[in-house]
């Protein structure tokens, strides 16, 4: 089983659709959660850090459940300019007690006119 | 402000070749990272460092080699390059004591083993 897994995708929707991403995390250790953003051919960004109260950064809704070890990105009136993959990635302890991240494989949306 | 720098950002290697892929970040960052990305399997950690003259193995350390003599640059090294090695390859590094573990990625090399 992957430490992160994350909805397949991809995700196409329409200019203004609402769109929810889930992901699942094995490590119930894990401490800091994260969704970063991937451009086609580029590096991945920091979209947001997601706390334990849910938290948003305009139209973008985070949330996670520790008792699940769950969690989830909102995206509000997309936008075409929101078509990227998006990470999931989880902050762990490795064996060596250095704070590592671990990504998920990333879920794929496409905006459409 | 450069942020974090990769160079070459492609290359193609003929099985067996060596090369060094460089990272060089200006933010004073004490940690720093190599990760190879691969179609549906996300980004894997290779190799990371704590410190200037630290290293330790990731996920998948094998068949690489990297260096951290200067706190500012971290070379990952192929040895004998093979075609399982074709990927696209991201450094990040990341200050000393940040809780939230945010890390700031270069914009990748893309290597290519024929």
């Amino acid at each position: 089983r992957k430490e992160v897994e994350q909805d397949p995708g991809p995700f196409n929707v329409p200019e203004g659709a609402t769109v929810a991403f889930n992901c699942t995390y094995s490590n119930s250790a894990s401490q800091s959660f994260f969704w970063y953003r991937q451009d086609c051919r580029k590096e991945p960004k920091l979209l947001m850090s997601v706390y334990s109260s849910g938290n948003e950064d305009g139209r973008f809704t985070a949330q996670l459940n520790r008792a699940s070890q769950y969690i989830s990105l909102l995206i509000r009136d997309s936008k075409l300019s929101d078509s990227a993959t998006y990470l999931c990635v989880v902050n762990t302890i490795s064996s060596g007690s250095a704070r590592q991240l671990t990504f998920g494989s990333g879920t794929q949306l496409t905006v459409l006119p | 402000n450069a942020g974090v720098t990769q160079t070459p950002k492609f290359r193609v290697l003929k099985t067996g070749q060596s090369m060094t892929l460089l990272c060089a970040q200006d933010m004073n960052h004490e940690y720093m990272y190599w990760y190879r990305q691969d179609p549906g399997m996300g980004l894997r950690l290779i190799h990371y460092s704590v410190g200037e003259g630290t290293t330790a193995k990731g996920e998948v350390p094998d068949g690489y080699n990297v260096s951290r003599l200067k706190k500012q640059n971290f070379l990952l090294g192929l040895e004998s390059a093979a075609p399982s090695q074709t990927s696209v390859y991201f450094c990040a590094s990341k200050p000393q004591g940040s809780e939230k573990n945010i890390q700031y990625f270069g914009a990748g090399t893309r290597l290519s083993v024929l």
